[in-house]
C-alpha cells in the first residue's frame, strides 16, 4: 500500500548538536521525496527534496540522503540552532505523473538552547 | 508573486451542516492538491486535480469532494458534517509533476 513511515516521533537535541530523521517508503516507483518543516500555527515549507536518480543532496547545514535500493531517505541537521526546533515530515510522491504526496507521521525537533 | 490563499481562514459548523473550502493556487500553476491535518492521522491527502480534472483521490468518504476551474482554482466540499471532521485543511500547488508542492495557510475548519 501507499505508506511513508517516520522516525522517530520526538527528537530533542543540544544546541550545535547533530539531528536525524529517518523515513521509509513503500512504493518503489516513487522518484520524489521532499522534506517539510512545520512551525507551529504555520504552513509547511518545502526545506530541500531529492529526486531518485540522486543519492545525497546539501544545502548549506541540512542534508538528505536517499537509498533507492532499501527505500529509506534520510534528513541530517547539523549545527542545530533553536530556530530549528519544530515538526519535521518527510514525503513521498505516489502515482507516477502526478503530485499527490504521502507524507510520514511527523518529528517535533526540540533543540535546546 | 503571490502565494497560495485559501479562504476562510477558519470556519465553526453544526454537524449535518455542508462547508465549502476555496484555494488559489500561484499564478500559472495548474495542479492543486488537498489534504487534511490532524493531530492524530498527521497530513492526509484527499484528492489532486490538473487542468480542471480529478487525477487522484485518497482514501476518504464520498462526502469529501472537490472540483477546479478554468483559472486553476480549486473548491472542496464537505457535507454531512461530523464531528471528526475537524481539521486543518490545507491546499497545495504545483507548477507540474514531482516538484515542489507550495502551501496555503489553511483553513482551520471546527464541528460543534
Amino acid at each position: 500500500g501507499e505508506n511513508v513511515e517516520q522516525h522517530p516521533s520526538t527528537l530533542s537535541v543540544q544546541e550545535g548538536d547533530s539531528a536525524v530523521i529517518k523515513c521509509t517508503y513503500s512504493d518503489s516507483a516513487s522518484n520524489y521525496f521532499p522534506w517539510y518543516k512545520q512551525e507551529l500555527g504555520k504552513r509547511p515549507q518545502l526545506i530541500i527534496d531529492i529526486r531518485s536518480n540522486v543519492g545525497e543532496k546539501k544545502d548549506q547545514r541540512i542534508a538528505v540522503t536517499l537509498n533507492k535500493t532499501a527505500k529509506h531517505f534520510s534528513l541530517h541537521i547539523t549545527e542545530t540552532q533553536p530556530e530549528d526546533s519544530a515538526v519535521y515530515f518527510c514525503a513521498a510522491i505516489y502515482g507516477g505523473a502526478t503530485n499527490k504526496l504521502i507524507f510520514g507521521t511527523g518529528t517535533l525537533l526540540a533543540v535546546q538552547p | 508573486k503571490a502565494g497560495v490563499t485559501q479562504t476562510p481562514r477558519y470556519l465553526i459548523k453544526t454537524r449535518g451542516q455542508q462547508v465549502t473550502l476555496s484555494c488559489s493556487p500561484i499564478s500559472g500553476h495548474r495542479s492543486v492538491s488537498w489534504y487534511q491535518q490532524t493531530p492524530g492521522q498527521g497530513l492526509q491527502f484527499l484528492f489532486e486535480y490538473f487542468s480542471e480534472t480529478q487525477r487522484n483521490k485518497g482514501n476518504f468518504p464520498g462526502r469529501f469532494s472537490g472540483r477546479q476551474f478554468s483559472n486553476s482554482r480549486s473548491e472542496m466540499n464537505v457535507s454531512t458534517l461530523e464531528l471528526g471532521d475537524s481539521a486543518l485543511y490545507l491546499c497545495a500547488s504545483s507548477l507540474v509533476e514531482n516538484t515542489e508542492a507550495f502551501f496555503g495557510q489553511g483553513t482551520r475548519l471546527t464541528v460543534v
